[in-house]
């Protein structure tokens, strides 16, 4: 297994404007996955992409991947006060039997 | 809905106690997980289990063991606390390959 690496580490936005935040990985993936966690929760499982896939939408995610370059990108368009949390990503590789890893994420905050 | 239910929201315990940290999942999940999470340093995985009295171990094992005696229970155990496995505990639940489904965490201060 690995853990993916979410970039950048903060982000701080105005409601309305889109976020943007990359997660990048070592080795091939069977699949990749997006959470979010609200301050002292557990995580949210948002959206997953395979590794034949190249981008999902999820509402106002939008997720990307990019397999030559071994990189995924989350975009939330027209972001909402609610919003306002970390981001994770996971990626899954063949012979993790689903063993999920996760990085330190990306804080996420939007300003009313 | 899933639901992944940890036993304590919040724990105090003493230095050298034995903590007993339980989790239960109800969607019949083959793997179950357990994570600390410390601030900056994101989601670490203690332990993860992919069947009923099968374990392995994640990347920071130490100090920490697991038991899972039935499918739906999943118990991280602190043989003899100290005041660095102060931390929010997290456990989580999935299908293999599948996304994870996780509780709402125990934090535990160790004094």
């Amino acid at each position: 297994s690995q853990q993916g690496e979410e970039d950048p580490q903060a982000l701080s936005i105005q409601e309305g404007e889109n976020a943007t935040m990359n997660c990048s990985y070592k080795t091939s993936i069977n699949n990749l996955q997006w959470y979010r966690q609200n301050s002292g929760r557990g995580l949210v499982h948002l959206i997953l992409i395979r590794s034949n896939e190249r981008e999902k939408h999820s509402g106002r995610l939008r997720v990307t991947l990019d397999t030559s370059k071994k990189s995924s990108s989350l975009l939330i368009t027209a972001s909402r006060a609610a919003d306002t949390a970390s981001y994770f990503c996971a990626p899954l590789t063949t012979d993790s039997w689903g063993k999920f890893q996760f990085g330190a994420g990306t804080q996420v905050v939007v300003t009313p | 809905d899933v639901k992944v239910t940890q036993s304590s929201r919040y724990l105090v315990k003493r230095t050298g106690e034995k903590v007993f940290l339980e989790c239960v999942q109800d969607m019949d999940h083959e793997n179950m997980f357990w994570y600390r999470q410390d601030p900056g340093l994101g989601l670490r995985l203690i332990y993860f289990s992919y069947d009923v009295k099968m374990k392995e171990k994640g990347d920071i094992p130490e100090g920490y063991s697991v038991s899972r005696e039935k499918k739906e229970r999943f118990s991280l155990i602190l043989e003899s606390a100290s005041t660095n496995q102060t931390s929010m505990y997290l456990c989580a639940s999935s299908f293999i390959n599948s996304p994870l489904h996780f509780g709402n965490g125990t934090r535990l201060t160790v004094t």
